[in-house]
């Protein structure tokens, strides 16, 4: 299957700072990448999706000016966390479209202190 | 955001025993995949599914895609330890130009050695 890789694994940041995550998509090009944020013994919930060129569109209740996304291009997006507090720390996935169907990075763990 | 409904919730299996779990919608989804994830990492796609009615296997693992287009079903045989993880289903839908996925509920499984 394809390879999608995320940076950093884990981040340990102070609240009130920004953090950045990345998404690259290794083995092909991906003109769709998709956000996730997973509470412990939760699911999958979408965030918002990347779409190369243009803004992402967020999900019902994603604030876009907490969580900047920017796919610059058709292996990369980036999620910024803004002025992060503890209340963010999660399990941050992406995922890459390919033809018909996603494929998943290895997540990010946030810890806010 | 919209969840599948699946099920079972966690199930406790001796090694060698099948399983068997499912994933139902009040909507209907042009693709339905399957996903195992282990603690820490992301989802990893075990089986696709693209066409109502169709029976795909993968090693150990069959699934299949509901005729109504609404459900779906994951079989594993003679589990063993390794089998061990959170399965997730998910549903595909095109949704403003790009494939959008809704993930089940995850059903967790233990196999005793």
């Amino acid at each position: 299957g394809a390879v999608v890789s995320q940076h950093p694994s884990r981040v340990i940041c102070k609240s009130g700072t920004s953090v950045k995550i990345e998404c690259r998509s290794l083995d092909f090009q991906a003109t769709t990448m998709f956000w996730y944020r997973q509470f412990p013994k939760q699911s999958l919930m979408l965030m918002a999706t990347s779409n190369e060129g243009s803004k992402a569109t967020y999900e019902q209740g994603v604030e876009k000016d907490k969580f900047l996304i920017n796919h610059a291009s058709l292996t990369l997006s980036t999620l910024t966390v803004t002025s992060a507090h503890p209340e963010d720390s999660s399990f941050y996935i992406c995922s890459a479209s390919s033809s018909k169907t996603q494929y998943f990075g290895p997540g990010t763990r946030l810890l806010v202190l | 955001g919209q969840q599948l409904n699946q099920s079972p919730q966690s199930m406790f299996i001796q090694e060698g025993e099948d399983v068997s779990m499912n994933c139902t919608s009040s909507s209907i989804f042009n693709t339905w995949l399957w996903y195992k994830q282990d603690p820490g990492e992301g989802p990893v796609l075990l089986i696709a599914l693209y066409k109502a009615g169709e029976l795909t296997s993968n090693g150990r693992l069959t699934a299949q895609f509901g005729i109504t287009r609404k459900d779906s079903f994951l079989n594993i045989s003679a589990s063993i330890p390794s089998d061990v993880g959170i399965y997730f289903c998910a549903g595909q839908l095109a949704s403003g130009g790009y494939q959008k996925v809704t993930f089940g509920t995850g059903t967790k499984l233990q196999v005793i050695p």
